[in-house]
């Protein structure tokens, strides 16, 4: 069965730092997302992504997050200057096209020392 | 946008004992819910799911919940859980069209089974 994948699976990191979170979504899924989950807090909306574009952030998505689709496979998450309030888990997620379910990696947690 | 509410945040059950961790949702026109299941150490496992039709839907390892519009509510319950159940529960309502559609999950409700 398909699965979206992560690497790496967990990423440390010193504040300032920029860094590269990797996802290779279902490959005939459409749609990508990022979540992020904080320890303790719940699973939170980060960015959607389609047709080559974003299609919604939310307010956490600031100008230190972007996202690129750079090839037909990889789906990536870059921050560009790591804080400490960054530490967290995130989840890519890929969605069909006409389907309401998204299907979830298995994260990348990252730690900003 | 939509909001969810689970109002237990942990649920300690013995083993063969039934369980039912709630969830409610805000109103909405069009209605698509999810539960999601996250064992130690994992990424986000799809339970089951709730877009149209029957109000009671069965999912994955013995699990099953009830869409109650008039109640805004999307419970889970199992009759029998096992050690193996153990693991956090995430509902999650899908809200949105197109691109634009994307899902707002819960705080999540740790079950633990203990035996």
């Amino acid at each position: 069965e398909p699965e979206v994948t992560q690497t790496p699976s967990h990423q440390v990191t010193q504040m300032g730092q920029e860094v590269i979170l990797r996802c290779v979504p279902i490959s005939n899924h459409l749609y990508f997302y990022w979540y992020r989950q904080i320890l303790g807090q719940k699973v939170e909306f980060l960015v959607s992504f389609y047709n080559n574009e974003i299609s919604e952030k939310s307010e956490i998505f600031d100008d230190q997050f972007s996202v690129e689709r750079p090839d037909g496979s990889n789906f990536t998450l870059k921050i560009r200057s790591t804080k400490l309030e960054d530490s967290a888990m995130y989840f890519c997620a890929s969605r069909q096209g006409a389907r309401r379910e998204q299907f979830f990696g298995p994260g990348t947690r990252l730690t900003v020392l | 946008a939509q909001s969810v509410t689970q109002l237990d945040s942990q649920v300690p059950v013995f083993e063969e004992a039934p369980v039912e961790l709630r969830c409610n949702y805000s109103s909405s026109v069009s209605v698509y819910l999810f539960w999601y299941v996250q064992y130690p150490n994992q990424g986000l496992q799809l339970l089951l799911k709730y877009l149209s039709g029957s109000t009671l839907v069965k999912g994955i390892n013995g699990f099953e919940a009830e869409f109650n519009k008039s109640q805004t509510s999307f419970h889970l319950r199992k009759p029998s859980v096992h050690i193996s159940d153990t693991a956090e529960y995430f509902c999650a309502v899908g809200e949105g069209g197109g691109s634009n559609y994307k899902l707002t999950f819960g705080k999540g409700t740790l079950l633990t089974v203990n035996p």
